[in-house]
């Protein structure tokens, strides 16, 4: 089975810039999707398709995929952007399986 | 806009079959390239994925609980379900469904495949 491998905690200081990676045997060749998980709330998408935003999510959250990594980047963090964050891919073939990471605490200092 | 909430029990007993509904606005199933999904999270723990069905009735499901699930649709309704046999303390999380958008021109369809909106969640706890 496919794994999608995140650290558990990435702790940023606001204003600063928070990388969350998402570790995946040749990610790179598949479309990488993020969400946002606030307590005790659904998931948010915030990234689809490695690098682009639905509407209402601001331009500080971008995305990047290359090679056996992908990477959820928020820029001139804010305490409000606090949260549980988890990638997700899609694995084509007969059984079309969606696989979430093992998700990042984002913790603003 | 783009509306789902899920219902069912909050508390089953171990064995028993679980049936959860997804019932949604702003969209119907019978659009060609839709689909819905259902995810669980345990407490404290990551998403997992567990079965989608798409507009032409094609289903999907986890392999690590595919002989448990079952999933299904009333088109009419506007509402989706999901079966779970054999419930098991493990089993215990909050269950939600979620969009998956796409579109299908003449033969060929485009699929997103990403959930952009989600229920609220139902949280289901198996102990007996």
């Amino acid at each position: 089975s496919y794994v999608l491998t995140q650290p558990p905690s990435v702790s940023v200081a606001p204003g600063q810039t928070a990388r969350i990676t998402c570790g995946g045997n040749n990610i790179g060749s598949k479309s990488v999707h993020w969400y946002q998980q606030k307590p005790g709330q659904a998931p948010v998408l915030v990234v689809y398709d490695d690098n682009d935003r639905p509407s209402g999510i601001p331009e500080r959250f971008s995305g990047s995929n290359s090679g056996n990594t992908a990477t959820l980047t928020i820029s001139r963090v804010e305490a409000g952007d606090e949260a549980d964050y988890y990638c997700q891919v899609w694995i084509s073939g007969s059984d079309h399986l969606y696989v979430f990471g093992t998700g990042t605490k984002v913790t603003v200092l | 806009q783009i509306t789902l909430k899920e219902s069912g029990p909050t508390l089953v007993k171990p064995t028993q079959t679980l049936t959860l509904t997804c019932t949604f606005s702003g969209f119907s199933l019978s659009t060609s390239g839709l689909g819905v999904g259902w995810i669980r999270q345990p407490p404290g723990k990551a998403l997992e994925w567990l079965a989608l069905i798409y507009w032409n009735d094609d289903k999907r499901y986890s392999p690590s609980l595919k002989n448990r699930l079952t999933i299904s649709k009333d088109t009419s309704k506007n509402q989706v379900f999901l079966t779970m046999t054999n419930m098991d303390p493990v089993d215990s999380a909050t269950y939600y469904c979620a969009h998956r958008r796409g579109y299908c021109i003449s033969d060929r369809c485009y699929e997103y495949n990403w959930f952009d909106s989600w229920g609220q969640g139902t949280l289901v706890t198996v102990s007996s």
